[in-house]
């Protein structure tokens, strides 16, 4: 059965603060994984990675996918209160996919 | 990506009744999904919503329970049939314009059941 796993559950931290979540996963044929942040109900995507050690970055924010040791991070440095979100990390292994549980951050001025 | 415009936003149901939630993608798309999330967990796929053909369901949930129906590349309705309280969720459907494109999704709909 695939499995992905995000850690930490949940995460607080100041304004400014640099965070990295992580997403580790066992699945039988991936394709690509996935990140997507989900402030009320609609997850909004963030990156897709499909090939080990290639960092996709967007603003503050930056994501590295390791297929040899089966994980991937998101980073946010100098965060902000808006960046306070559940982030969830999910894995396409045949034009499904599996999430994690999320990582819940908040972000305190 | 494009855009799903999903509805109801939200809507408050009596136990027994049925509601249907409907998604309307803005442009053509491959594949269609619906996932349900219950209060503080992660996203669930309920099926996949096949064009002219019946949807794949995941292990846990059936067709009369979880009716779809996709009668174009467009559109798709989930229902949720004779609801209980255990049913109180958010429903999301899903889109990918192709197999090697991300998922977008719709705004979600947050169904409560009293």
């Amino acid at each position: 059965e695939d499995k992905v796993v995000q850690s930490p559950l949940s995460l607080v931290v100041h304004e400014g603060d640099t965070v990295t979540l992580n997403c580790s996963y066992e699945v039988t044929n991936f394709r690509s994984l996935l990140w997507y942040k989900q402030e009320k109900k609609a997850p909004t995507f963030l990156f897709m990675l499909t090939s080990s050690g290639i960092e996709k970055k967007s603003g503050r924010l930056s994501s590295i996918l390791d297929k040899k040791e089966l994980f991937s991070i998101l980073n946010i440095t100098a965060t902000q209160t808006g960046d306070s979100a559940v982030y969830l990390c999910a894995v396409d292994a045949g034009n499904m996919l599996t999430f994690g549980g999320g990582t819940r951050l908040m972000v305190k001025p | 990506s494009a855009v799903i415009s999903q509805k109801p936003s939200r809507d408050i149901c009596q136990r027994g009744t049925s509601l249907t939630i409907q998604c309307q993608v803005d442009s053509q798309v491959t594949m269609m999904f619906w996932y349900r999330q219950q209060p503080g967990q992660s996203l669930t796929l309920i099926a996949t919503a096949n064009q002219g053909s019946e949807a794949t369901y995941e292990s846990g949930f059936v067709i009369d329970k979880f009716p779809i129906s996709r009668p174009n590349l467009t559109f798709s309705t989930l229902t949720v049939s004779n609801m209980s309280p255990e049913d109180s969720s958010i429903y999301l459907c899903s889109a990918n314009r192709n197999m090697n494109t991300e998922a977008f999704f719709g705004q979600g709909t947050r169904l409560t059941v009293v």
